[in-house]
């Protein structure tokens, strides 16, 4: 069995300034792979960032990095230079690698102020 | 990156009526394909995977006779909510996996159920 814990409903952040969202994990798979959505107030899932298992450094997709430290069993997402438009809500999600079967944590509000 | 197409986007239904989700993938061919539910302010929960060609795999608790899925092709597959009633009322994304590396799953932007 997977889980997904996010421990922040709802963060603020100022726009430019860089903002942590927590996630943490729990599974018995050797390999899995973690995700992070985001979906904004349309509803549609926008894919961020994959990090695989045995990958050695950190994934990066422009302004969003995955801060993964394996040991503690943590996945947070790092954006960087926040936007207006990065306000939405943002899941963590694992997959066990080999399949597509993803389980979400309950995600984090962002709110980003100018 | 890959898309995925839903439709209708919003349906608003009578109780008692059935009502059908497309769920598409547009430039690749889907072997896996999930359909989730989310109600306000929650995350999504996953109702039962998709494989074409095979009967759907549903997740404890989600009654499969009155969500019915159909994964004829490899590019659809269809969500019906049989005898809908108030409480199936509710935002259904579905999405789609190629079945290889890296196992990525791409959704669509969803369908808001309104029973009334």
């Amino acid at each position: 069995a997977q889980k997904i814990t996010q421990t922040q409903p709802g963060m603020f952040v100022q726009e430019k300034e860089a903002v942590t969202l927590d996630c943490t994990y729990d599974t018995s798979d050797q390999s899995y792979g973690l995700f992070w959505y985001k979906q904004p107030s349309s509803g549609e899932m926008i894919f961020l960032i994959y990090q695989g298992s045995y990958d050695e450094q950190n994934a990066t997709e422009g302004r969003y990095s995955l801060n993964f430290q394996k040991a503690r069993k943590s996945a947070n997402l790092v954006i960087s230079a926040s936007q207006l438009g990065d306000s939405a809500m943002y899941f963590c999600a694992i997959s066990p690698s080999g399949y597509s079967t993803l389980t979400f944590g309950k995600g984090t509000m962002l709110l980003v102020s100018p | 990156g890959a898309v995925v197409s839903q439709h209708p986007s919003r349906v608003i239904c009578k109780s008692g009526t059935s009502v059908k989700i497309e769920c598409r993938s547009l430039d690749f061919q889907a072997t896996t394909m999930f359909w989730y539910r989310q109600f306000p302010k929650k995350s999504l929960m996953l109702m039962a995977t998709s494989n074409e060609g095979s009967k759907a795999t549903y997740e404890q608790g989600v009654e499969k006779d009155k969500f019915l899925i159909n994964h004829a092709s490899l590019t659809l597959s269809t969500l019906t909510v049989t005898s809908a009633h108030p409480e199936d009322s509710s935002f259904y994304i579905c999405s789609a996996s190629s079945g290889g590396p890296p196992y990525e799953q791409y959704f669509g932007p969803g369908t808001r159920l309104t029973v009334t």
